[in-house]
């Protein structure tokens, strides 16, 4: 399976504080995204890194990805209550034309 | 903003019932999808469609799912025999480009209970 695998299932930190959430994946990729999904809710693009990128920022995101160890992390810096969701990384299937999610990562930022 | 809207918010049906979820995909995207969350799990991949023809499948999709735009703004997924292990959030998505180039715009899903 070309499923990415979240780690650690959940992370409970205070707020100001960094958050590291990671993704493995099996198969050779064209790109890795990251979702967000608040309790209830559908899930949020976060950010789409491209298989020859490196790593990638977006405000308060920053995205690696590691493509000789087949994997990706997500770095939510100075954390706040509202970044409490659960966090999924996402890859393209063989077929190419559906993104598979991991099980995801909760992440809990209390203040 | 756009958005991929989805109704209804909430279904309750009996098991062996037929029941039709139904999307707005975002006006300009040609990509469709469904997936499903069972409560606490993670996210399924059901179906994707373009062109007006399912281009993959997962192992859930059987014969008792199907898909249909209708017409040209509307995006259904159709159950015709509802068992209890269908109950789940079904979310609809849409995106412009394919998973190769562009993300996914999901709706905020309808919760399907089946009694």
């Amino acid at each position: 399976s070309q499923q990415g695998e979240e780690d650690p299932q959940a992370l409970s930190i205070q707020e100001g504080e960094n958050a590291t959430m990671n993704c493995s994946y099996k198969t050779s990729i064209n790109n890795l995204q990251w979702y967000r999904q608040n309790s209830g809710r559908g899930l949020v693009h976060l950010i789409l890194i491209r298989s020859n990128e490196r790593e990638k920022h977006s405000g308060r995101l920053r995205v690696t990805l590691d493509t000789s160890k087949k994997s990706s992390s997500l770095l939510i810096t100075a954390s706040r209550a509202a970044d409490t969701a659960s966090y999924f990384c996402a890859t393209v299937s063989q077929a190419g034309t559906a993104l598979i999610f991991g099980k995801g990562t909760t992440l809990s930022v209390s203040s | 903003e756009p958005e991929v809207t989805q109704t209804p918010s909430h279904q309750v049906t009996q098991m062996g019932q037929e029941v039709i979820l139904r999307c707005v995909p975002i006006s300009n995207h040609l990509y469709f999808y469904w997936y499903r969350q069972i409560l606490g799990q993670k996210v399924e991949f059901l179906v994707s469609f373009y062109n007006n023809e399912i281009s993959e499948k997962s192992e859930i999709f059987d014969d008792q799912f199907s898909v249909e735009r209708p017409d040209g703004s509307n995006f259904t997924l159709k159950i015709r025999s509802t068992k209890l292990e269908d109950s789940a959030m079904y979310f609809c998505a849409s995106s412009g480009q394919g998973t190769n180039n562009s993300p996914l715009h999901f709706g905020n899903g309808t919760r399907l209970t089946v009694t």
